[in-house]
């Protein structure tokens, strides 16, 4: 049972256009959001966050949207670099706060 | 800055095999985990630990075990390796089991396992 879910395994956009990745859950216990970027051959870096009593929260080029009632967030990257190539995963606190479940990750590729 | 290291970063094993990959944290973080990454398949939880000598399952245990003498170092061993463990292998830590202290998890640069 997929909790958390990322529908697309990959997206192509232009370079200086924006980037929506999307992540759906079914959990509607969660209350806390996050997005981590991973380069091949890397681990994963945390990359931005939201909790449940906000629906939106902006660091630079990275906003996150969170639609509760739809159980959806999104990830927002405006423009969109070469170097934001990567996969993208969501992911949330699982059964105790400290695990975290994460979609299978949508892997993006901005084209110069 | 929080580092999380990991013994090797590639590895080629026999079936059969004994096999230790280690995973050390300098930032006191209660919590360790074992991640493996497979394409199309994400971040699958193998085990955890909250504290020094306690381990608990998570998804995918079978095949593996762990192993937590201090708080800084977590082991994960996989007792005779199989092919279908070929996989990339990531270690995370964190600090709190508490949400409003944040829940991230910072990862190490993973360990890419081959069982030939």
């Amino acid at each position: 049972d997929q909790q958390v879910k990322q529908n697309s395994p990959s997206l192509s956009v232009q370079e200086g256009r924006i980037s929506i990745l999307n992540c759906d859950y079914t959990n509607s216990m969660f209350d806390y959001f996050l997005w981590y970027k991973k380069y091949p051959a890397e681990g994963p870096t945390f990359l931005i966050s939201i909790s449940s009593i906000k629906d939106k929260n902006e660091d630079g080029r990275f906003t996150v949207f969170l639609n509760k009632s739809a159980k959806h967030l999104s990830l927002h990257i405006v423009p969109s670099q070469p170097g934001d190539s990567a996969v993208y995963f969501c992911a949330a606190p699982g059964a105790g706060s400290y695990q975290l479940t994460f979609g299978k990750g949508t892997k993006l590729s901005v084209i110069p | 800055d929080v580092k999380v290291t990991q013994s090797s970063r590639y590895l080629v094993k026999r079936t059969g095999e004994k096999v230790f990959l280690e995973c050390v944290q300098d930032m006191d973080h209660e919590n360790m985990f074992w991640y493996r990454q497979d394409p199309g398949l994400g971040l699958r939880l193998i085990y955890f630990s909250y504290d020094v000598k306690m381990k608990e399952k998570g998804d995918i245990p079978e095949g593996y075990s762990v192993s937590r003498e201090k708080k800084e170092r977590f082991s994960l061993i996989l007792e005779s390796a199989s092919t279908n463990q070929t996989s990339m292998y990531l270690c995370a830590s964190s600090f709190s089991q508490f949400l409003w202290e944040g829940p991230e998890q910072f990862f190490g640069p993973g360990t890419r396992l081959t069982v030939l």
